[in-house]
Formats: structure tokens, C-alpha cells, sequence
């Protein structure tokens, strides 16, 4: 059971806009430490998608936002693509751990 | 360009050490704010951080496999090796080593390029 809290799904339709959600709670994303996106496809390795709440490594799409507020945080992506589904999990540091930490994962689904 | 390889075995029996390499290229080890780390993801499961090291050899670990890990470097090598010990089945997972993106906050790491990972299993 992760300290950071993903629903374990959701979906949408291509050129839809879908948001995923990361909550966490006082030891983590409350206390202000940033939040980290990666997206997974499956057989491959994480991807870094947003880093630091809401920027974006290069040849990442603007189409991926992130943003934070107190202890949730999320990841919205709009114009929805078949190459969108994946797995996407969040990520922070949690001081009551002292850990590096991950959400539970989301796997997003394009109808 | 910078890439990470994991290497290592693929079986370990219960109660053995683990001992995996990361042979990186691309960066070194020995430049200010450089860090790699390892990474695991059970089968079907979220990745799981376990350990990180630094340019300064700083070494934090996850706290509840402290006891177990230990991370150390080779810079003229470029490699990065992660030993656990006593292995379960429990352990059986896809080990990755990655790249920490040097703009992070600390101690709040983002890791920006992951190796293509290597599948360990535990079982007798």
C-alpha cells in the first residue's frame, strides 16, 4: 500500500481530456516536496513525463500538465491518443519514510 | 546521449546475495549533482525506489531495505553496483538503475533515463 493514492484506473476517449489523480498526505506532497510523472508502457521501462510538479523533459507533448495542490497532485492530459494508454504513476519523497516514493499506478485506457 | 544497462543474474536462490551492475555512458559520476539510482518493479506492481548514490558518495537507501542494500560506485568504470542480501521470493522483480535529472530537488529525485531493466527471479 503506497503512501501516494492513484485511482487504479481511468479512460477517455481520443481527443478527450482526462486527468489522473495523486494524493498523498502531510509527509509527502503536503509538506511541499514536488511531485514526478511517469508513464509505462508495458515490456518498457518508466518514462519521465513531468518533473517538479509540472514541467516537462524535452520532446515531452504539451499536451501533459501537472499540477499540485496541498497533498493532491495530477496529471491532465488533453487531446487524448490511442499511444496515450499506459501506466502512469506518481512520484515523491516522503520524510516520514525518508523515501523516495511511488503511487500505486493508474492505467489509462483510450476507448 | 545518455544510457544505462543493468546487468546480473536472473535466478537467486533464497537466503543469497544479489549483486547487480549498472554500466552507464553518457555522464560521470564525478560531476556536481550527478546521481543514479535503482529501482524495482514487481510483476504487476508500482516501482519501488530502493537506493541512490550520489556524486559525493552520499548513499541514501530505503528505509525498510537499509539493512539489506548497499550501493557503490566505480567512476572509472562508469558503473554502479547494488548488492541485497538475503534474497526471498519476495524479491522477484525487474531491476532497473536510472539516471537522476540533474535540475532535481533534493532529496525529492526525478529520474530522467532508465536503463531497459533486468528480470530477476528468487526461487530455489
Amino acid at each position: 500500500q503506497s503512501v501516494l493514492t492513484q485511482p487504479p484506473s481511468v479512460s477517455g476517449a481520443p481527443g478527450q481530456r482526462v486527468t489522473i489523480s495523486c494524493t498523498g498526505g502531510s509527509s509527502n506532497l503536503g509538506a511541499g516536496y514536488d511531485v514526478h510523472w511517469y508513464q509505462q508502457v508495458p515490456g518498457t521501462a518508466p518514462k519521465l513525463l513531468i518533473y517538479a510538479i509540472n514541467d516537462r523533459p524535452s520532446g515531452v507533448p504539451d499536451r501533459f500538465s501537472g499540477s499540485k495542490s496541498g497533498a493532491s497532485a495530477s496529471l491532465a492530459i488533453s487531446g487524448l491518443q490511442a499511444e496515450d494508454e499506459a501506466e502512469y504513476y506518481c512520484q515523491s519523497y516522503d520524510s516520514y519514510l525518508r523515501s523516495r516514493v511511488f503511487g500505486g499506478g493508474t492505467k489509462l485506457t483510450v476507448l | 546521449q545518455i544510457t544505462l544497462k543493468e546487468s546480473g543474474p536472473t535466478l537467486v536462490k533464497p537466503t543469497q546475495t544479489l549483486t547487480l551492475t549498472c554500466t552507464f555512458s553518457g555522464f560521470s559520476l564525478t560531476t556536481r549533482g550527478v546521481g543514479v539510482g535503482w529501482i524495482r518493479q514487481s510483476p504487476g506492481k508500482a516501482p519501488e525506489w530502493l537506493a541512490l548514490i550520489y556524486w559525493d558518495d552520499d548513499k541514501p537507501y530505503s528505509a525498510s531495505l537499509k539493512s539489506r542494500l548497499t550501493i557503490t560506485k566505480d567512476t572509472s568504470k562508469n558503473q554502479v553496483v547494488l548488492t541485497m542480501t538475503n534474497m526471498d521470493p519476495v524479491d522477484t522483480a525487474t531491476y532497473y538503475c536510472a539516471h537522476r535529472r540533474l535540475d532535481s530537488g533534493w532529496p525529492n529525485d526525478a529520474f530522467d533515463v532508465w536503463g531497459q531493466g533486468t528480470m530477476v527471479t528468487v526461487s530455489s
